[in-house]
């Protein structure tokens, strides 16, 4: 029974496109987060949302949009892709913003053309 | 603000060697400290955490880390190298002030027979 699922896992789209990731979590969790992982493996946090309420905005180009529209999801539309989006995208949850300990998601590698 | 260092983005061992992965923090208020595992093409998985109490704390996997403030130090230790360990590991520690988990840049573990 997975505890943080993303979709979809493999995203391959041209420059200018606008594309969604999403994320779910079955376990119960208050907060979620994006992270942007590069390929020199260096995790960046993005977002973070508790309770639908959005508590970390990160200095993030504003073609990133996270929406959250119940806590067991939180959603990535990106707008307008460029080159240098191409990552692996991961989402997290924990219990609440200070647990600290968070559950991965698999990740979504993200390519852009 | 809280950083994170990892000595090391390569580590090699034979089979059956001891490993040691290492991880400093800055801080002067203990706090908490974790290792994720990344195997390739997954999402991050908690090995084990250091929140307070027993210095030495084990995870899963037969790894264990030693929280040593006086070195503001958490290294990752196995007595014995497993192929299944190849991976990359990462070190994360709380910051209380963001709410925010704060990763280092991984080290790479590859196993030899």
């Amino acid at each position: 029974d997975t505890a943080v699922s993303q979709t979809p896992k493999y995203l391959v789209t041209q420059m200018g496109n606008d594309k969604s990731i999403k994320c779910e979590q079955n376990l119960g969790h208050d907060t979620m987060y994006w992270y942007k992982q590069d390929s020199k493996k260096f995790l960046k946090i993005m977002f973070s949302y508790n309770n639908k309420e959005l508590i970390i905005n990160e200095t993030v180009p504003n073609r990133f949009s996270p929406k959250s529209p119940d806590k067991a999801h939180l959603n990535l539309h990106i707008n307008s892709l460029e080159l240098g989006d191409s990552a692996v995208y991961f989402c997290a949850s924990s219990q609440t913003p200070r647990a600290y300990e968070q559950y991965f998601g698999p990740g979504t590698r993200l390519t852009v053309t | 603000a809280q950083s994170v260092t990892q000595l090391g983005s390569h580590v090699s061992v034979s089979e059956g060697a001891l490993v040691l992965l290492r991880c400093n923090y800055s801080s002067s208020v203990p706090p908490y400290l974790f290792w994720y595992v990344q195997y390739p093409n997954q999402g991050l998985q908690l090995l084990l955490k250091y929140t307070t109490g027993a210095t030495l704390v084990k995870g899963i996997n037969g790894f264990e880390a030693e929280f040593k403030k006086s070195e503001t130090s958490f290294h990752l230790t196995k007595p014995s190298a497993h192929m299944s360990d190849a991976a990359e590991y990462f070190c994360a520690v709380s910051d209380r002030d963001t709410d925010k988990l704060i990763f280092g840049t991984g080290t790479r573990l590859q196993v030899f027979p």
